[in-house]
């Protein structure tokens, strides 16, 4: 089936440490998108990628970095430099081509501070 | 910039009752507007879009938008609520990028809907 796959469901981060998500996909789209979800906020761009080796700030970028080395993969780290991470990651992804498109989501992954 | 507001953060209704779940936006060109609903621990699924091929637009599980230019509207509509439609409901708007490219949405804050016996 293709699809978006993240992991893990739920990551527990301690004081200074940094943490990584994964974000795959087999739809052989272009753009991959990386959301922060809080409760009463919607969803929050984070980081957005057109291509392979590209990628692009979105509203609220401090305190995280993406790579993008292939097309199926967009990781999302977060670091120790964002000092309230707890929320509800989103990747998704679309083809690429226009405004009209529709983004396709992962079933999210949970982070936590211990 | 483009812009969603999302009016009502809960939504209660019986079931077998109408649902409708408010969303007005603003840009300074044609919009493109989307509803998702999301299922709590769950990602987001489209349940339909207004690419301006027609100002009422069907989507899955029953819902359907009207897209009113006059008054900044998409609001989601469903003539009888089920219980199984208890979700949260965001409304969404896309940017205009350069063609080719992809695009970015901004989100609304979100209703959640609850459907009651």
């Amino acid at each position: 089936d293709g699809g978006i796959t993240q992991s893990p469901k739920y990551l527990f981060r301690k004081e200074g440490q940094n943490v990584t998500l994964s974000c795959e996909q087999n739809l052989n789209h272009d753009a991959m998108y990386w959301y922060r979800q809080d409760p009463g906020q919607g969803l929050r761009l984070i980081y957005y990628s057109q291509i392979v080796n590209d990628f692009q700030k979105g509203d609220i970028a401090e305190g995280y970095s993406v790579s993008r080395e292939k097309k199926e993969s967009f990781p999302l780290t977060v670091t120790s430099a964002q000092k309230n991470p707890t929320a509800f990651y989103l990747c998704a992804s679309s083809i690429g081509r226009g405004a009209w498109e529709t983004q396709y989501f992962g079933p999210g992954t949970r982070l936590l501070v211990l | 910039a483009q812009s969603v507001t999302q009016l009502g953060s809960h939504v209660s209704v019986s079931e077998g009752a109408l649902v409708l779940l408010r969303c007005n936006y603003s840009s300074s060109v044609p919009p493109y507007l989307f509803w998702y609903v999301q299922y709590p621990n769950q990602g987001l699924q489209l349940l339909l879009k207004y690419t301006s091929a027609a100002t009422l637009v069907k989507g899955i599980n029953g819902f359907e938008a009207e897209f009113k230019k006059s008054e900044t509207s998409f609001h989601l509509t469903k003539p009888s609520a089920h219980m199984s439609d208890a979700a949260e409901y965001f409304c969404a708007v896309s940017d205009h990028p350069p063609p080719g490219t992809a695009s970015k949405l901004t989100f609304g804050t979100g209703t959640r809907l609850q459907v009651t016996l």
